[in-house]
C-alpha cells in the first residue's frame, strides 16, 4: 500500500519568514496531493491541493509543488502570521481508490 | 449548513464495554470515512463507504464495525472496548473519490 513520510515533525518560524514541509510517497500510481490544516481540539481542514497533471499551485501565500519523478511534494507558506501555527498533514491517494494516506504530521509554529 | 457532525465529543469507557460513534452530513455526499488519530502517527483510516449501501475495510478495521443507515449517517460501533482503541476519531465525508474530504470535529474516546 501507499506510504507517505513527512518531515520536520516541528518546524518554528518567526513571523514573517517562510516555511516549508516536505513529503515523500511510495506508490506511483498516486494521482492526488492534498494539504490539511489542524488547529487544536478541530478536524483537519483542507488548504490546497494538486493533481498529477501539475506541478505547482499557488493561493494567496499558500503553494503547493510536486515533482513525480522523485515521488515528493512539499508546502509552501510564505509571510507566515501567528494564525498559521497549527498541525500540517499532507496525504496522498490514487484516482481509482477511495482512501488518503496521511502523513504523520508537521507542528508548526510562528513566533511573533 | 452545518457540515459533517459527530456526536459525542468525549466518551470514556471500561474494557470490554461498548459504544456507537455517530456521524452525520449535510452536503448530500456519497463518500464517507471513519478515521483515528495517535500521536504522531497523523490519521489512518478504520472503514468507508463509497455509496450508501456500501462498506469496505481500511487500514486499522480490527475491532470496529460500521453502517452506513443513509446517505447522510454512518456510525461506528466498538463492540468490546480496548485500552489500544483510545484514540481521536474523525468522520470525513466527500461528493466523490478524489474529492475534496470534508472532516467532523471528532470524538476523544479514552478506555480504560
Amino acid at each position: 500500500g501507499e506510504n507517505v513520510e513527512q518531515h520536520p515533525s516541528t518546524l518554528s518560524v518567526q513571523e514573517g519568514d517562510s516555511a516549508v514541509i516536505k513529503c515523500t510517497y511510495s506508490d506511483s500510481a498516486s494521482n492526488y496531493f492534498p494539504w490539511y490544516k489542524q488547529e487544536l481540539g478541530k478536524g483537519p481542514q483542507l488548504i490546497i491541493d494538486i493533481r498529477s497533471n501539475v506541478g505547482e499551485k499557488k493561493d494567496q501565500r499558500i503553494a503547493v509543488t510536486l515533482n513525480k519523478t522523485a515521488k515528493h511534494f512539499s508546502l509552501h507558506i510564505t509571510e507566515t502570521q501567528p494564525e498559521d501555527s497549527a498541525v500540517y498533514f499532507c496525504a496522498a491517494s490514487r484516482g481509482s481508490a477511495r482512501q488518503l494516506t496521511f502523513g504523520s504530521g508537521t507542528q508548526l509554529t510562528v513566533l511573533p | 449548513n452545518a457540515g459533517v457532525t459527530q456526536t459525542p465529543k468525549f466518551q470514556v469507557l471500561k474494557t470490554g464495554q461498548s459504544m456507537t460513534l455517530q456521524c452525520a452530513q449535510d452536503m448530500n455526499h456519497n463518500s464517507m470515512y471513519w478515521y483515528r488519530q495517535d500521536p504522531g502517527m497523523g490519521l489512518r483510516l478504520i472503514y468507508y463507504s463509497a455509496s450508501e449501501g456500501t462498506t469496505d475495510k481500511g487500514e486499522v478495521p480490527n475491532g470496529y464495525n460500521v453502517s452506513r443507515l443513509n446517505k447522510r449517517e454512518f456510525s461506528l460501533r466498538l463492540e468490546s472496548a480496548a485500552p489500544s482503541q483510545t484514540s481521536v476519531y474523525f468522520c470525513a465525508s466527500d461528493r466523490r473519490r478524489t474529492d475534496t474530504q470534508y472532516f467532523g470535529p471528532g470524538t476523544r474516546l479514552t478506555v480504560l
